[in-house]
């Protein structure tokens, strides 16, 4: 079965710290597709990444950072010199990589407040 | 590119009351998804649609809850009659081969 692990349920940091959200997820899956979305005080899920399971490769954009270590079966988010605009919901997720009919299965999130 | 549009943004009726939601995706996206938040979790899918055919409603609850996507385009998800445990924000995916998928705005449900 597919889940998903994010054991930090809050974080709070003052902001331009650096602040790591953990997430790690269990699969019988060789292929899969991991993703991480930020839910802001309005609702709406936001997409940030996608990575498929064959790319290692870690990934840079802006102040975020994604760490995907296949070995240890974890997908981590980094926010680099945070802000306060960064404080939402991030939820990890997990899904097929090659089924049009994919189901995401989502952690239960980590709520980020990032204080002035 | 237009998001995925869901109205209505919050809705506050009584339990019994019947209510419906409605869902235009992402264009050209033939894949839908309907998933119900509860305070404090991840969203958990309630059904999954592949053009206008039905491809996992396995965690819709079907004596109450419903959904349709005529045409393969729009969709609506209603509620009848509603408990007090549905209080919960339902939200509309879409996505264009089940890769990503795109979440609209959210509608935000009360049953009092």
């Amino acid at each position: 079965a597919q889940k998903v692990t994010q054991a930090q349920t809050e974080i709070s940091v003052v902001e331009k710290e650096d602040v790591t959200l953990d997430c790690v997820y269990e699969t019988r899956d060789t292929t899969y597709y991991l993703f991480w979305y930020k839910q802001p005080p309005s609702g709406e899920l936001v997409f940030l990444i996608r990575r498929n399971s064959f790319d290692e490769q870690n990934e840079i954009s802006g102040r975020y950072s994604w760490n995907f270590q296949k070995s240890t079966s974890s997908f981590n988010f980094t926010i680099t010199a945070s802000q306060v605009v960064d404080s939402a919901v991030y939820f990890c997720a997990l899904s097929d990589l090659y089924s049009s009919a994919s189901k995401i299965i989502f952690g239960s999130g980590t709520r980020l407040s990032i204080r002035p | 590119e237009a998001g995925v549009a869901q109205s209505p943004r919050y809705k506050i009726i009584e339990k019994r009351q019947s209510v419906a939601f409605w869902c235009n995706p992402i264009s050209g996206h033939a894949t839908l998804y309907w998933y119900q938040q509860i305070l404090g979790q991840g969203p958990k899918l309630l059904i999954q649609f592949q053009n206008n055919g039905v491809v996992d409603d396995s965690q819709l609850p079907k004596d109450r809850f419903s959904a349709e996507r005529l045409k393969g385009v729009d969709s609506t998800l209603k509620i009848q009659p509603a408990k007090l445990e549905d209080s919960a924000v339902y939200l509309c995916a879409s996505s264009f081969r089940g890769e990503t998928q795109y979440f609209g705005p959210g509608t935000r449900l009360l049953v009092l």
